[in-house]
């Protein structure tokens, strides 16, 4: 199931500097993204979420933008910092509900 | 805040025993999932439930899986016979209304390990 990919496996950024995080999705029927957050040995923590009637989505260091016509999101945390580093996971719900994740994206912050 | 907890947090055992993972929601969600993550590879949806029935089940939940919420405030994964296939971590979610418009909140996860 690749309706949600994410292509880059690793991201590593110098601390204070912008993270940018890419999603790519094929479903032209999502119409609602999730990015979250996951440290070792713990679940996926919550972070960010767009509906497609937006196309920015801001909250403190984390905004996401959506581009729909490229269906295609992207999370920019600014600036990053080296408790950031985790790895990041966007999803959508398909219209049942069910949660469909990407790859993921491993992101290290570096003092 | 309130959180969803999952326990064990490790389980060992042996191929073709009976396993049973232990999930306690957030109070006033209404809906639950189970997902899973093998080992280097994506999160993936097992099942979500609500109302007590199941509303939805991807192809890995087939007929050796189960789900209950015996009570008012656990939510049980039953894997009848363990294949050394069903080694992951599996996470236990819930949210307030449908995943459409509402995020899930998950727990920390049960480390399965089938030998």
């Amino acid at each position: 199931d690749q309706q949600v990919k994410q292509n880059s496996p690793s991201l590593s950024v110098q601390e204070g500097r912008i993270s940018i995080l890419n999603c790519d999705y094929t479903n032209s029927m999502f119409d609602y993204f999730l990015w979250y957050k996951k440290y070792p040995a713990e679940g996926p923590t919550f972070l960010i979420s767009i509906s497609s009637i937006k196309d920015k989505n801001e909250d403190g260091r984390f905004t996401v933008f959506l581009n729909k016509s490229a269906k295609h999101l992207s999370l920019h945390i600014v600036p990053s910092q080296p408790g950031d580093s985790a790895v990041y996971f966007c999803a959508a719900p398909n219209q049942g509900g069910k949660l469909i994740f990407g790859q993921g994206t491993e992101l290290s912050v570096k003092p | 805040e309130p959180e969803v907890t999952q326990t064990p947090s490790h389980q060992v055992t042996q191929m073709g025993q009976e396993v049973i993972l232990r999930c306690v929601p957030i109070s006033n969600h209404l809906y639950f999932y189970w997902y899973r993550q093998i080992l280097g590879q994506k999160v993936e949806f097992l099942v979500s439930f609500y109302n007590n029935e199941i509303s939805e089940k991807s192809e890995i939940f087939d007929d050796q899986f189960s789900v209950e919420r015996p009570d008012g405030s656990n939510f049980t994964l039953k894997i009848r016979s363990t294949k050394l296939e069903d080694s992951a971590m599996y996470f236990c979610a819930s949210s307030p209304r449908r995943a459409n418009n509402s995020p899930l909140h998950f727990g920390n996860g049960t480390r399965l390990t089938v030998t």
